[in-house]
């Protein structure tokens, strides 16, 4: 089966602890994605990598990092320097399209998220 | 002004209504129009995408794009239980590159009741 796993589905983490999120796909896609969900805010973009060995910060980066040394894998880590780590966690990733003009829009796949808790 | 705003609800409704879901945004660069649906606990999955003005129609849902105001809908006819779930709106002003990450609404979580 085709798409994108994400692990753990729950995951607990202790005040001032680094946790790493797995995200793994094997749609052959070369842009990954991590957003964070909380109630009443939408998804908003941590990071993303349009391709291996590269990555850029998207609009809420602060506490976060993370690394893409394989295409099919793209692991989130929560630092502790993140204030309000507590949320839903989903990671995507889509094909890219070269050109400029370009009616096509190349679909975002989600995970199932992982849910984050500090205790 | 955020730069897309969608009402949140909860929008409850009786098995059999048409289901109007709206969001506004205020980047005229946006091009890509798409909705979601997110099951509880689930990840988004893509619903609609519409490029540039117009509508799309796909089974019972129909997608519209008005540019000139700035406005999509979501219409859902025959609404089923099933359709129970919360649905996001996305857009960006490319369809690849970083001007094509997406920029969602919060969401609005509809309830069809048997």
């Amino acid at each position: 089966d085709g798409g994108i796993t994400q692990s753990p589905k729950y995951l607990f983490r202790k005040e001032g602890q680094n946790v790493t999120l797995s995200c793994e796909q094997n749609l052959n896609h070369d842009a990954m994605y991590w957003y964070r969900q909380d109630p009443g805010q939408g998804l908003r973009l941590i990071y993303y990598s349009q391709i291996v060995n590269d990555f850029q910060k998207g609009d809420i980066a602060e506490g976060y990092s993370v690394s893409r040394e394989k295409k099919e894998s793209f692991p989130l880590t929560v630092t502790s320097a993140q204030k309000n780590p507590t949320a839903f966690y989903l990671c995507a990733s889509s094909a890219t399209t070269s050109g400029m003009f370009s009616s096509s829009y190349n679909e975002q796949f989600f995970g199932p998220g992982t849910r984050l808790t500090v205790l | 002004q955020k730069e897309v705003e969608q009402d949140p609800g909860p929008l409850s409704v009786p098995e059999g209504a048409i289901v109007s879901l709206n969001c506004t945004y205020s980047n005229s660069a946006f091009q890509y129009f798409m909705w979601y649906r997110q099951y509880s606990r689930k990840g988004p999955e893509l619903l609609m995408y519409t490029y540039s003005s117009g509508n799309k129609e796909d089974g019972r849902f129909t997608a519209q794009v008005d540019k000139s105001s700035k406005y999509i809908s979501l219409f859902i006819r025959d609404s089923q239980p099933s359709d129970s779930a919360t649905y996001l709106c996305a857009m960006s002003a490319m369809g690849w590159g970083s001007q094509g990450n997406l920029i969602f609404g919060k969401g609005t979580k509809l309830s069809v009741k048997p």
